[in-house]
């Protein structure tokens, strides 16, 4: 069964633009989060989307945002970036319940100029 | 809010010898607890997951043993190799709130 992806794994934006980083859970798995770590902050919960809708919402700015769509496949956007926003962005998936296990993408390392 | 540590920052041990990864948590009605590891320029892999009506569950040369206690959690990894050079981190919840990470090191 295939893991976890995210693209693009790579990513250099300046101030101010906006980017859209995608994940596409394992298949079968209904849960997707998103995390943002950085070497100051660690590992921080962003958000997680279950069957199209946001279940969970960590404590970020409104400048990040998501979506899920009927196939399970996420996209987190980030609108004017900032130089602080720069992190690599991990999202996981599971099957949803209280106690499944998240598995991790590879995450997508975005870089802000 | 819930809080999720660990002891040390780093640790090194011998190629062959055990390793044991410390984690502390702060809510006594956290009920589930996995210990990711992470490799270099990779996401977070899992390695274990326990459960708060257990107190030790084994995996393959790994064991987690959780004290409800005291809120603490334990990686042991038995017989290290260079390839477990990672940092360790403990989670809980769903809304996973992850410690700070132990940077294990390997040594030859």
């Amino acid at each position: 069964k295939a893991g976890v992806t995210q693209t693009p794994r790579y990513l250099i934006k300046t101030r101010g633009q906006q980017v859209t980083l995608s994940c596409s859970p394992i298949s079968g798995h209904r849960s997707v989060s998103w995390y943002q770590q950085t070497p100051g902050q660690g590992l921080q919960f962003l958000f997680e989307y279950f069957s199209e809708t946001q279940r969970n919402k960590g404590n970020f700015p409104g400048r990040f945002s998501g979506r899920q769509f009927s196939n399970s496949r996420s996209e987190m956007n980030v609108s004017t970036l900032e130089l602080g926003d720069s992190a690599l962005y991990l999202c996981a998936s599971s099957r949803g319940g209280e106690k499944e296990t998240q598995y991790f993408g590879p995450g997508t390392r975005l870089l802000v100029l | 809010g819930e809080s999720v540590g660990l002891h040390l920052p780093t640790l090194s041990v011998q190629e062959g010898d055990n390793s044991i990864i410390n984690c502390a948590y702060s809510n006594s009605a956290s009920d589930y607890f996995i210990w990711y590891k992470q490799e270099s320029g990779k996401g977070p892999q899992f390695i274990i997951d326990i459960r708060s009506n257990m107190d030790k569950r084994q995996g393959q040369r790994v064991t987690v043993l959780l004290n409800k206690t005291v809120k603490h959690l334990s990686l042991q990894i038995a017989a290290t190799q260079p390839g477990d050079s990672a940092v360790y981190f403990c989670a809980s919840g769903r809304q996973l709130t992850f410690g700070s990470g132990t940077q294990l090191t390997v040594l030859p």
